[in-house]
């Protein structure tokens, strides 16, 4: 059974920073591309970032490039979010997303709440 | 980026009716290769995670009632739930996976009458 475990969320203050991580059990996480997406209070979904399975190749929208920078780890099975620089807007729910063939199976999320 | 918007925004329904959910895309997700639709929809129920129902346009996940019907082509699509269950009220987006980055709709609420 697929298990993604995200810790690291909490209260931080605008500019600020704070690293999110995701434990993946249950499958072969070197073989596949992991996703950070969010979903702000009441709102859509939202791509945050996305890895391929070495790792080498990083992709994020806009709206976060230059602060935040996804990483992985394949022998500990985990992926990272660094968030720097963090503003209000970044309120949201984080979940972490195994893609397989375009599709997402997903955690059971990880509240981020930036506010002073 | 491909636009997707779904219709309506919210719904309320009884036990028992069935409901359609609209999906429509700003450009084409049928793939000629595999001559297939890339698009999917998830399931959220309050409180929790999003969850795959539908993948390639009508194929159900592992596990899905088949009260859960999805269909459409190229850039329009629909999401049918026949006699919804008090368990199905829930959020529901479609998303796709024709090119990236891989875009979501707004999402459709469903709710009790």
């Amino acid at each position: 059974e697929v298990q993604l475990v995200e810790t690291g969320g909490g209260l931080v203050q605008p500019g600020r920073s704070l690293k999110l991580s995701c434990v993946a059990s249950g499958f072969t996480f070197s073989s596949y591309w992991m996703y950070w997406i969010r979903q702000a209070p009441g709102k859509g979904l939202e791509w945050v970032s996305s890895i391929n399975t070495d790792g080498g190749s990083t992709y994020y929208p806009d709206s976060v490039k230059g602060r935040f920078t996804i990483s992985r780890d394949n022998a500990e099975n985990t992926v990272y979010l660094q968030m720097n620089s963090l503003r209000s807007e970044d309120t949201a729910t984080y979940y972490c997303a195994k893609e397989i063939f375009g599709v997402f199976y997903w955690g059971q999320g990880v509240m981020v709440t930036v506010s002073s | 980026d491909i636009v997707m918007t779904q219709s309506p925004s919210s719904l309320a329904v009884s036990a028992g009716e069935t409901v359609t959910i609209n999906c429509k895309s700003s450009q084409s997700l049928f793939g000629s290769v595999r001559q297939k639709n890339y698009l999917a929809w998830y399931q959220q129920k309050p409180g929790q995670s999003p969850k795959l129902l539908i993948y390639l346009a009508s194929t159900r996940e592992s596990g899905v009632p088949d009260r859960f019907i999805g269909s459409g082509s190229g850039t329009d699509f629909t999401l049918t739930i026949s006699s919804v269950q008090a368990e199905d009220l829930a959020n529901y987006y479609c998303q796709q996976y024709y090119d990236t980055p891989y875009t979501f709709g707004a999402g459709t609420k469903l709710e009790l009458k």
